[in-house]
């Protein structure tokens, strides 16, 4: 059964920390994505990456930064959290042929106060 | 740019009924490509269906199909004989591009959908 894990389910910091979300698939997939999700406004792409040390900023890069070292493994760091960063954030995977079918994790929700 | 307006923010159906979630979309790319996904209270994004938009026929998967209306700019999901595990959000979405030229989803605001027993 394929998988994409996210290291927390719940997440509350303080202002100004910086923040390490974790997302691992086990599919063997190229092709990786942050999403954050808020009400009223859908999925928005805030990084994805297409190979291991390879990124392309999405829509929303701002405030956001990625690391990804290894295939299975796609870090999003928030730099210094601030209050309008709290959101529920996604991550998923797919295979470069189908890059639209994307396997997608539980999400993370992340306060910020 | 693509947009996609799903424009119910909630619908309802009784169970083993058919219930239809819209989507329109605009973009002026002559290829392009529809997908829905599903994301349970779990929170879990699930795809659903694919529309291609030189298709001839309307997808389907088992019971979704996809009411793809090339000329009214509309593809409208459709779930028939609805069961109580379909509650959930629903997304529509279509393919649109970074900045980089790489492919990326365009979603819309999605559509919570309650099946009632």
């Amino acid at each position: 059964d394929v998988k994409v894990t996210q290291s927390s389910r719940y997440l509350v910091k303080r202002t100004g920390e910086k923040v390490f979300l974790e997302c691992v698939q086990d599919m063997d997939h190229e092709n990786m994505f942050w999403y954050r999700q808020d009400p009223g406004l859908g999925l928005r792409l805030i990084y994805f990456s297409y190979d291991v040390k390879m990124k392309e900023k999405g829509d929303i890069p701002e405030g956001y930064s990625v690391s990804r070292e290894k295939k299975e493994r796609f870090s999003l760091i928030l730099e210094s959290a601030s209050t309008n960063q709290t959101s529920m954030y996604l991550c998923a995977s797919s295979s470069p042929g189908l890059w639209y079918e994307q396997y997608f994790g539980p999400g993370t929700r992340l306060t910020v106060t | 740019a693509q947009k996609i307006t799903q424009t119910q923010p909630g619908m309802f159906v009784q169970e083993k009924e058919a219930v239809t979630l819209d989507c329109t979309y605009d973009t002026s790319d002559p290829s392009y490509g529809l997908f829905w996904y599903k994301q349970p209270s779990s929170g879990e994004m699930i795809f659903l269906i694919y529309q291609g938009s030189y298709d001839q026929q309307n997808a389907t998967e088992g019971r979704y199909s996809l009411n793809f209306q090339k000329a009214r700019k509309s593809a409208n999901l459709v779930i028939s004989a609805s069961q109580l595990g379909d509650s959930a959000m629903y997304f529509c979405a279509m393919r649109g591009a970074t900045q980089g030229g790489s492919e990326k989803l365009v979603f819309g605001k999605g559509t919570k959908l309650t099946v009632n027993p």
